[in-house]
């Protein structure tokens, strides 16, 4: 079945102890992307790749770290979380067409994070 | 600074009602994304429009690029049509790359 899994699904940690948050697609996608949904705000996009090796920011990367070694996983790192990072998180994959342009994304179910 | 707008931020319908959710963005994209979240949190993509109008069963996506405005339109609403419903854009410019924006989205709730 063509997935985008992440985990953990639910994680409560305390601030400044460092997380990782995986996330793993098997649809041999060259875009993936991390996103945080807040109540107001709706989703706003931390980081993404366009393929292995290519990362950029998206518009909230502050406090984030990504890494694209293989195809397949883009984890995000949070190397000292603080309060104001609890939040829905999702990751995201599609495809590229020809052209350069992107196919529809395809999401995780989410992980919800709070730092307390 | 707000890239994508949506309205209604909210809407009642009741079942069986055409209705209308519009969505207006103010930078250059390869393509505009609509998307749906039930409750629960999973979202799922509708469509990818870069120009023109999409149909899939009872949803329409329709685009405007001049005017920066798209449209969803859902016929004869039902109760499981209940969801959110997001817009986004991809950016595809030389300083943003392939960067995405969202509308905050708007909150349908279909009545029987």
């Amino acid at each position: 079945e063509a997935q985008v899994t992440q985990n953990p699904r639910y994680l409560i940690t305390v601030t400044g102890k460092k997380l990782t948050v995986t996330c793993s697609q098997n649809m041999n996608h060259e875009y993936m992307s991390w996103y945080r949904q807040d109540p107001g705000l709706g989703l706003r996009q931390i980081y993404y790749s366009m393929n292995v090796e290519v990362t950029d920011k998206g518009d909230v990367p502050e406090g984030y770290k990504v890494s694209r070694k293989e195809k397949r996983n883009f984890p995000l790192i949070l190397e000292s979380p603080s309060p104001n990072q609890t939040s829905l998180y999702f990751c995201a994959s599609s495809s590229r067409l020809a052209g350069g342009t992107y196919n529809e994304q395809f999401f995780g179910p989410g992980t919800r994070l709070t730092v307390l | 600074k707000n890239e994508v707008e949506q309205s209604p931020q909210n809407l009642t319908a009741q079942e069986g009602e055409f209705i209308t959710i519009n969505c207006s963005y103010s930078v250059g994209i390869s393509a505009l994304h609509w998307l749906q979240q039930h409750p629960g949190g999973g979202i799922v993509s509708l469509f990818m429009l870069s120009s023109g109008k999409k149909k899939h069963g009872r949803l329409i996506a329709t685009i405007n690029i001049q005017e920066k405005h798209s449209s969803l339109h859902i016929t004869a609403s039902h109760p499981r049509d209940s969801a959110v419903y997001i817009c986004a854009v991809r950016t595809y410019l030389r300083h943003t790359g392939n960067q995405f924006y969202f509308g905050t989205g708007t909150s349908l709730t279909v009545i029987p």
